[in-house]
């Protein structure tokens, strides 16, 4: 299996702040298709899960652009800027290139 | 608008079987993948399984930690994708999500509870 470590476990930060998230995998997430299937999500308290990121950068609908993607191969960033209270909650990596797929362990972003 | 709701979670003891049934609406249901996601009580997400469309043959892949108890399917003609899980274990507690493709949409979750 793919596995997805993801870094850090708990990240505090201050409103207004920026932040970075990291995601590396075990092997590379590029499809035969030449796509990256690595998505970003973020679990606010007692929600499902919403998806932020789609294929490493793209911005799903109605996702602020405070909140940017990047990377290649193995190693993958979620970054927010300008933190706001609805931002607060857990993130999640997770990779849909190879079976099964794999999430990360999760971050989660808390008030200072 | 986009809707999944899932059902079919609950009590069972050890051993026992659940069918769990994800109902779709708002998107041409025809077109996607669809998956089952769970969460156990104070834990990360774990993708569960997945079934593709009648393009690719409705092909299915598994956790290996499930495969073999879990079988999914899915029945186009009503928008519905389902998720069977035998021989339940303790730790197979958790809300089970259905969610569309990689996660675009999520339902709410149905909680399953495996328990004697």
């Amino acid at each position: 299996d793919v596995l997805m470590t993801q870094t850090p476990v708990s990240l505090p930060v201050s409103l207004g702040g920026q932040v970075s998230i990291s995601c590396r995998s075990s092997q590379s997430l590029v499809h035969s298709d030449g796509n990256t299937y690595l998505h970003w999500y973020l679990q606010k308290p007692g929600q499902s899960p919403q998806l932020l990121i789609y294929r490493v950068s793209n911005r799903f609908s109605g996702v602020p652009d405070r909140f940017s993607g990047s990377g290649s191969g193995t190693d993958f960033t979620l970054k927010i800027s300008r933190v706001e209270p609805e931002d607060l909650g857990v993130y999640y990596c997770l990779q849909s290139t190879h079976f099964p797929n794999t999430f990360g362990a999760g971050t989660k972003l808390e008030l200072k | 608008e986009v809707q999944i709701l899932e059902t079919g979670g609950g009590l069972v003891k050890p051993g026992g079987s659940l069918r769990l049934s994800c109902a779709t609406s708002g998107f041409n249901f025809n077109d996607y993948f669809m998956n089952w996601v769970r969460q156990a009580p104070g834990k990360g997400l774990e993708w569960v399984a997945q079934i593709r469309n009648k393009n690719y043959n409705y092909a299915t892949y598994y956790a290996e930690s499930l495969e073999g108890r879990v079988t999914i399917s899915r029945d186009d003609s009503k928008s519905s994708v389902y998720l069977q899980v035998s021989s339940l274990r303790a730790e197979d507690t958790a809300i089970y999500y259905c969610t569309r493709s990689a996660g675009a949409y999520w339902g709410q979750g149905t909680l399953v509870t495996v328990s004697s």
